[in-house]
């Protein structure tokens, strides 16, 4: 596609179930980022990939988080037993990773808002 | 650690009017910098960026971001401002060596524009 897309867009669960979220790169993108946005905050970095490879988790808030990529295009940010102070919009980047002066620009997605009850 | 603050919660400017919004940073070496616009409901748009040279860089839609190292600043700047303009503003540092990693956001300051 033409750019980042991310489904849902919204997305509300009860406290303690498990969410997914998905996000659809740039097509030909090798590295993935994942962010997170609470209400009147700016984004805050959770993982980032290099095709399938996570090579670094380090903001990932608790051991409920998990991200995958397993083919090194499309990546899953799943949520498990949620808390409400997990509600927050999840954006995802995605950038070429080619080297020289388009490095490091990365594109986001529209965000998927989610609301824990 | 990289940081980045942006001292204005909110401002408002009246249409045609000039606007200034500052960025400070704090990194050890030549940081890449950022800035990016969202609009409500959407993703983060691009405005421009900074890698090298030119401290002065132009971005898209009428802005421009002066890089002054002395300061630690990044200040987006527009000469005249519309309606569109309309938004949130984020100021974003990235390492400078390396391939792809992390963004750090400043906390934002949101333009509402009056008649």
């Amino acid at each position: 596609g033409a750019g980042v897309s991310q489904s849902p867009r919204y997305k509300v669960a009860k406290r303690g179930q498990d969410v997914a979220l998905r996000c659809d790169p740039i097509s030909g993108h090798v590295s993935l980022f994942w962010y997170q946005q609470a209400l009147g905050q700016g984004p805050e970095f959770l993982t980032y990939f290099q095709n399938e490879a996570q090579l670094d988790k380090s903001g990932l808030p608790s051991d409920r988080f998990f991200a995958e990529r397993p083919e090194g295009s499309v990546s899953t940010l799943k949520i498990q037993r949620t808390q409400q102070e997990d509600s927050a919009v999840y954006l995802c980047a995605s950038s070429l990773d080619s080297g020289g002066f388009a490095k490091n620009i990365q594109y986001f997605g529209a965000g998927t808002r989610l609301s824990v009850l | 650690a990289q940081s980045v603050t942006q001292p204005d919660i909110h401002i408002t400017v009246s249409e045609g009017a000039s606007l200034e919004l500052r960025c400070n940073y704090s990194y050890g070496a030549t940081p890449y910098l950022f800035w990016y616009v969202q609009s409500p409901g959407q993703g983060l748009q691009l405005l421009l960026k900074y890698f090298s040279g030119d401290t002065l860089v132009q971005g898209i839609k009428g802005f421009e971001a002066e890089f002054k190292r002395s300061q630690s600043s990044f200040n987006l700047r527009k000469p005249s401002v519309h309606w569109s303009d309309a938004a949130e503003y984020f100021c974003a540092v990235g390492p400078s060596n390396f391939g792809n990693e992390k963004l750090t956001f400043g906390t934002g300051t949101r333009l509402t524009i009056i008649p």
